[in-house]
């Protein structure tokens, strides 16, 4: 149980492209999805913490513009990386909590990230 | 705030020798969630544990036990017997509400 489905696992695309990258929770609902960004052997900075409903809530220093969040349903977060470049490129990774009680720190459940490549 | 270290950037182990991992944190609140998370080669994140602030029990689980000591602000991982199927990205992180505070991370090679 608790599946989390990332896709695409893997992009390369021109600078200037916008890139979508899908989060679904597979076979649980998740009211709250979070994203991540990790460089070449560090750790993952937390990105946006994603609300179905409601706008996202983005970390200090993380480009709204530029990381578009929506979360339309229970199943679904989606981030577009937009007008992209190179700086751009590294692996995001997306999680989704189960949708119990607030703030009941349930594990959160990881994607298998996308490695995005901007030429 | 709260913060998550762990002081060790690289680990190179022979198979079958044991390796202990280390993690240190720093929280103000009473209540929160300690886990520890793999990352293999391939990127994906493997959940192995989570523990809260009231239950130092420590715990084994195959060749994992974990040994969380409050009063050091601890949560250390021990591989047993390590494989080179153990060979990874390993991190703790931190929760005291809903969000993760991850560690560096210590790269775990296990040579045959």
């Amino acid at each position: 149980g608790a599946v989390v489905s990332q896709h695409p696992s893997w992009v390369i695309c021109k600078s200037g492209t916008s890139v979508k990258i899908e989060c679904r929770s597979l076979d649980f609902q998740a009211t709250t999805m979070f994203w991540y960004r990790q460089f070449p052997k560090q750790s993952l900075m937390l990105m946006a913490t994603s609300n179905e409903g409601s706008k996202a809530t983005y970390e200090q220093g993380v480009e709204k513009d530029k990381f578009l969040i929506n979360h339309a349903s229970l199943t679904l977060s989606t981030l577009t990386v937009t007008s992209a470049h190179p700086e751009d490129s590294s692996f995001y990774i997306c999680s989704a909590r189960e949708n119990r009680r607030m703030y009941s720190n349930q594990p959160q459940h990881f994607g298998d990230g996308t490695r995005l490549s901007i030429l | 705030a709260q913060k998550v270290t762990q002081a060790q950037t690289e680990i190179s182990v022979v198979e079958k020798e044991d390796v202990t991992l280390d993690c240190v944190y720093e929280t103000r609140d009473t209540t929160y969630y300690l886990f520890w998370y793999k990352q293999p080669p391939s990127g994906e994140l493997v959940f192995l544990i989570r523990r809260n602030s009231f239950d130092e029990q420590n715990e084994i689980s195959g060749r994992y036990s974990w040994n969380f000591q409050k009063s050091t602000s601890s949560f250390n991982f021990t591989i047993t017997a390590s494989q080179v199927v153990d060979s990874a990205v390993y991190f703790c992180a931190l929760s005291n509400d809903y969000k993760l505070s991850f560690g560096a991370g210590t790269t775990v090679t296990v040579r045959a």
